[in-house]
């Protein structure tokens, strides 16, 4: 079965930067992208970028560009988002997630669609002096 | 970027309700909307892709509707392990969230 493990909880220094790793089971780990949602307490999900395991190619959200960086370690199946410059804000709970992939039809193709179909669990990161 | 507005931002529901979450996207994204369930502490798990298939293992108490921007989720009688806060998705362009539905006991 698909699980996505995560590190554990970090706390840090504003200024600082944050890696956190997702290590991937279950399936083969180039065949999908892995992307980042982060959730601050109380708030809603916002989606960070992707990273697409087989060739190490990005995209963030703009939000996120300048700080965040994607990187991937084939051999060990695992992920890698690190967080520079952090603040208070980055105060969140961030999440790895597997791409799962969906169609909708119409009378003349097929569309592929991305979701997010499977999570792991959540590394808590607290942003404090 | 995309805007997903979500409405209503909360609401008070008995068990055997139906509920209903709309979610309205910015501009038209055909059918390139998911939605997801979170529960306190946990991850979100996805429940509706490209707006009106169930994921594997997902009640069929649970569908969706809608195509370009409107879009609706309805839990067709509501259960005990159904409140939670529910998201909208779009993958039309980069990915972006709603703001959340979260659904609580009346």
């Amino acid at each position: 079965q698909v699980q996505l493990v995560q590190s554990g909880a970090e706390m840090k220094k504003p200024g600082a930067s944050v890696k956190i790793f997702c290590k991937a089971s279950g399936y083969t780990f180039t065949d999908y992208y892995i992307h980042w949602v982060r959730q601050a307490p109380g708030q809603g999900l916002e989606w960070m970028g992707w990273i697409n395991p087989n060739n190490g190619g990005t995209d963030f959200a703009q939000k996120s560009q300048g700080r965040v960086t994607m990187t991937r370690d084939t051999s060990i199946s695992t992920a890698y988002m690190e967080l520079s410059r952090l603040t208070s804000d980055d105060t969140a709970v961030y999440y790895c997630a597997r791409e799962f992939g969906g169609y909708f039809h119409d009378s003349s193709a097929s569309y592929y669609v991305g979701s997010f179909g499977y999570w792991g669990q959540g590394t808590l990161v607290t942003v404090s002096s | 970027d995309i805007q997903m507005t979500q409405s209503p931002s909360s609401l008070s529901a008995s068990v055997g309700d139906r509920v209903t979450i709309t979610c309205r996207a910015s501009q038209s994204i055909s059918k390139y909307l998911n939605w997801y369930q979170q529960k306190p502490g946990r991850a979100p798990t996805l429940l509706i892709y490209a707006a009106s298939s169930l994921q594997s293992g997902v009640p069929s108490r649970f569908s969706g509707s809608g195509s370009g921007t409107d879009f609706t989720l309805t839990i067709s009688s509501l259960q005990p392990e159904d409140f939670a806060t529910y998201y909208c998705q779009q993958s039309y362009t980069t990915r972006t969230f709603g703001q959340g539905t979260k659904v609580e006991i009346k």
